[in-house]
């Protein structure tokens, strides 16, 4: 499986601009980093993906590093409603797997007002 | 289209009985996936269809696990005589297309076991 590193937890101030890091050394050239976040008592959302260029959305922006061995979403004004476990995923596009979203602990992100 | 549903919300059910949940994706998702969640851990995968063909199934899901998609649409997954560890919330995603599009998840199906 594709594996992916992220902190454990992050704290934010209400409106301020927060960096989730993930580490994703072992990438293949076609896999695409996605990420998801999930709020309490609720399945996963959709939020980001991107293969080699930054991307941006109403949600948040996403910037990957040239080597594509890391990611890191950005939140440009965090706010209450953003608190939740965030995860990076590199979901494969070649093999067995091709398509599969494999999630790892993810980094859960707590917003203070 | 109201996205993907899974009922029940919730199943209560004793040590020993089968368990089946449901799972409606968003229309004309050709992708449907089987997720298991336990308090405090990610979602972990189960099982993925194409369509009706299942095409990876989890280590994780024993003999006990059976999941169908009859003619690519709903899918069930089935719990046989189930036990305490199978407490957990059961989630079901689709998606349209492969690894360039966003996957769309239901909100669960709580199951608890007594």
């Amino acid at each position: 499986d594709a594996k992916t590193t992220q902190p454990n937890s992050m704290e934010s101030n209400e409106e301020e601009p927060v960096h989730l890091p993930c580490n994703h050394s072992t990438i293949s050239g076609t896999d695409y980093i996605h990420w998801y976040r999930q709020l309490p008592s609720q399945g996963p959302e959709y939020v980001i993906h991107g293969l080699t260029s930054n991307v941006n959305n109403r949600m948040a922006s996403l910037a990957i590093a040239e080597d594509r061995k890391s990611s890191t979403l950005i939140l440009h004004r965090a706010t209450l409603r953003d608190a939740a476990v965030y995860y990076c995923i590199l979901r494969l596009n070649y093999g067995g797997s091709q398509g599969n979203l494999i999630f790892g602990k993810g980094t859960k992100l707590s917003v203070k007002p | 289209d109201t996205g993907v549903s899974q009922n029940p919300r919730h199943k209560i059910t004793k040590r020993g009985q089968n368990v089946t949940f449901r799972c409606d994706p968003i229309s004309e998702h050709n992708r449907l996936y089987w997720y298991r969640q336990t308090l405090g851990q990610g979602p972990e995968f189960l099982t993925y269809f194409q369509n009706e063909a299942q095409l990876e199934k989890s280590r994780l899901l024993s003999d006990r696990f059976s999941a169908e998609r009859p003619k690519g649409s709903f899918s069930t997954l089935e719990i046989q005589r189930t036990e305490q560890g199978d407490s957990a919330m059961y989630l079901c995603a689709s998606s349209q297309g492969v690894s360039n599009t966003e996957a769309f998840f239901g909100q669960g199906t709580r199951l608890t076991v007594v």
